[in-house]
């Protein structure tokens, strides 16, 4: 299994700003992952990180709004711009391996709190 | 893609009882299913999978079964404990996630 890693833990932002979430895992994996999840909700998934290309966003999802990184292997990016109150929630990565399982890894998520 | 849902969102039971947690989906073509566990501050923990060539697969304590039929499958938790309490989900293979069931246990 993968030990994944996500910076910051928690955060309170002012309206209209930005905040860069990062995620860290300790192995190669193939995919990568970023889910919201609101508060007693489920996990809606936001996009996934592809390594050196662009994104794939679920509808819903724009890249302007949630601009994502993926250097490498082991690392992504995730910015959630213009903040608004609505955005506040946790925000997960998650990531999964090439062994023909979809089981996926999930970090310990990230709490934004706009206001 | 599939839609996949909960029937009930919170069950309450005794320790040493049986829980099951049911699951809907929309999607027939959907071919893999898992199910997670999160506890509180917690990300998703995988629990079992089951691919749609299956009816029924069992792991330590726990036991999932698709109807591929009704398009239904749950998870059975064989004498739950204290440590089971937790928000369970299925997903389906694009990373959809149910709406979640609550399960409390009571000592």
């Amino acid at each position: 299994s993968a030990v994944i890693s996500q910076k910051p833990s928690r955060d309170i932002c002012q309206r209209g700003t930005s905040l860069t979430i990062q995620c860290q895992v300790d192995s190669q994996v193939t995919m990568m992952f970023w889910y919201r999840q609101q508060p007693g909700q489920s996990l809606t998934l936001i996009a996934t990180a592809n390594q050196g290309s662009e994104a794939t966003y679920e509808s819903g999802f724009v890249i302007d709004k949630f601009p994502i990184s993926r250097p490498n292997l082991t690392f992504s990016t995730l910015t959630v711009s213009n903040m608004s109150p609505e955005d506040s929630s946790i925000y997960l990565c998650s990531v999964e391996y090439s062994s023909g399982s979809n089981e996926q890894f999930f970090g310990p998520g990230t709490r934004l709190t706009v206001l | 893609g599939e839609n996949v849902g909960l029937h009930l969102p919170t069950l309450s039971v005794q320790e040493g009882d049986n829980s099951i947690i049911n699951c809907a989906y929309s999607n027939s073509a959907s071919d893999y299913f898992i199910w997670y566990k999160q506890e509180s501050g917690k990300g998703p923990q995988f629990i079992i999978d089951i691919r749609s060539n299956m009816d029924k697969r069992q792991g330590q304590r726990v036991t999932v079964l698709l109807n591929k039929t009704v398009k239904h499958l749950s998870l059975q938790i064989a004498a739950t404990q204290p440590g089971d309490s937790a928000v369970y989900f299925c997903a389906g293979p694009t990373g959809r996630f149910g709406a979640g069931t609550r399960l409390t246990v009571k000592p």
